[in-house]
């Protein structure tokens, strides 16, 4: 089946330095896709929508300048947090619908991104 | 917008015990509905999934049956395992282009031996 792949799985920074994650879609053309952000206790946030050729669509709450979102083609996205702090320590989940599939249907998912900042 | 409403947990089952979690969702249309699991300290995986009312997915002896009549989607499984000790998320894909995947809250269920 289709796959995402997320980049790096797992990461420290110090804070106030940026990290970089990618995604990529490895056999289909992602349009669109997803970031989400997990807490403790498991509940999936989700950040932005991210669209190839235009600006990114983010959720209500989530700061546009500190999580920036690039959707160059159509095979990757990026998540940038930019002057990151303990309090981004996070696991960061990408995704991809493969719309070409019969019945425009099924997201794929990256494994994820453990982040820590110290 | 379309949600997602998941039965909370965590629970707790003995080996071959019988497994439901409860699932409804709120959409205009007539979206894809899934559920996910993920192990721990790993990501997402797809379990199974439907895309019209009616299907049933199934997968690993897990069951979900698309019911739009009720609009539910509940996840069921006859006999688990200690290894299906997981968290469980059902979501939701609208049709349009332009639609987000929403997430339930995630069930994590814990199998005794």
């Amino acid at each position: 089946g289709a796959v995402v792949s997320q980049h790096p799985s797992r990461v420290i920074c110090k804070s106030g330095t940026s990290v970089k994650i990618e995604c990529r879609s490895l056999d289909f053309q992602a349009t669109t896709m997803f970031w989400y952000r997990q807490f403790p206790k498991q509940s999936l946030m989700l950040m932005a929508t991210s669209n190839e050729g235009s600006k990114a669509t983010y959720e209500q709450g989530v700061e546009k300048d500190k999580f920036l979102i690039n959707h160059a083609s159509l095979t990757l996205s990026t998540l940038t947090v930019t002057s990151a702090h303990p309090e981004d320590s996070s696991f960061y989940i990408c995704s991809a619908p493969d719309r070409g599939l019969p019945m425009n249907t099924e997201a794929f998912f990256g494994q994820g991104t453990r982040l820590t900042v110290v | 917008g379309n949600s997602v409403t998941q039965m909370e947990g965590p629970v707790t089952l003995s080996e071959e015990a019988f497994l439901t979690i409860n699932c409804t969702y709120t959409a205009t249309g007539y979206p894809s509905l899934f559920w996910y699991v993920q192990y721990p300290g790993e990501g997402l995986q797809l379990l199974l999934k439907a895309t019209k009312a009616d299907d049933k997915g199934s997968n690993k002896g897990f069951e979900a049956t698309y019911r739009k009549e009720t609009t539910s989607f509940h996840l069921e499984k006859g006999s688990v395992q200690v290894s299906d000790s997981a968290v469980y998320f059902c979501a939701l894909l609208g049709l349009g282009g332009s639609e987000k995947l929403v997430f339930g809250k995630g069930t994590k269920l814990t199998v005794n031996p």
